[in-house]
């Protein structure tokens, strides 16, 4: 079975800080892992995934994530924080082919103070 | 533009009044899904459909129903509403043969069964 964890619901930084969000998967095969984006009112939309291959990935607005595969996480990090970040953030993990369930961690609300 | 759409955007109805939710995508994704998204749970996975005629339940399928009589239609119905239904309702929407592809999501449909 895959789950996955993140490691707090609520996080707050200053505009301009770094921003890191905690991920970490359980998965008993290489992982797909990604990150989604949820802003007010509206749908999910994907940031950035990892399928295979270089493990530092990048994704959009400055984004980025990093597959550590000993410490089994996918930590999201963005070097400058803006306004326009505040967002409620999703790490999801998939093996299931068939399916194609995404199991995805119950999210971090990040606030971005001015 | 490529989008999943979501009908009706908000929904309050009694225990007991069947109701329908409908999703729309514009893609020709094969796969399509609904989520529920609950406070502290993230999104978890109550039916999908790999392709027309083709539908099979997720994590928390009870009390839902679903159809795929057309490629683009997946609408989610709720025979019996009770408040336990009461959540956040997301429809997504992927090609198929890819597992590591995004899914593409809708706005979502909040719903309050009192």
């Amino acid at each position: 079975a895959q789950s996955v964890t993140q490691l707090g619901s609520h996080v707050s930084v200053s505009e301009g800080a770094l921003v890191l969000l905690r991920c970490n998967y359980s998965s008993s095969v290489p992982p797909y892992l990604f990150w989604y984006v949820q802003y007010p009112n509206q749908g999910l939309q994907l940031l950035l995934k990892y399928t295979t291959g270089a493990t530092l990935v990048k994704g959009i607005n400055g984004f980025e994530a990093e597959f550590k595969k000993s410490e089994t996480s996918f930590h999201l990090t963005k070097p400058s924080a803006h306004m326009s970040d505040a967002a409620e953030y999703f790490c999801a993990v998939t093996m299931d082919t068939g399916r194609r369930a995404l199991t995805f961690g119950s999210g971090t609300r990040l606030q971005v103070q001015p | 533009e490529a989008q999943v759409t979501q009908n009706p955007r908000y929904l309050i109805t009694v225990t007991g009044k069947k109701l329908t939710v409908t999703c729309s995508q514009n893609m020709n994704h094969e796969y399509m899904s609904w989520y529920r998204q609950d406070p502290g749970l993230g999104l978890r996975q109550i039916y999908y459909s790999m392709n027309v005629e083709v539908t099979d339940k997720g994590d928390v399928p009870e009390g839902y129903k679903v159809s795929r009589k057309e490629k683009r239609n997946f609408p989610l119905i709720l025979e019996s509403p009770s408040p336990n239904q009461t959540s956040l309702y997301f429809c997504a929407s992927s090609v198929r043969d890819r597992v590591n592809s995004p899914l593409h999501f809708g706005n979502g449909t909040r719903l309050t069964v009192t």
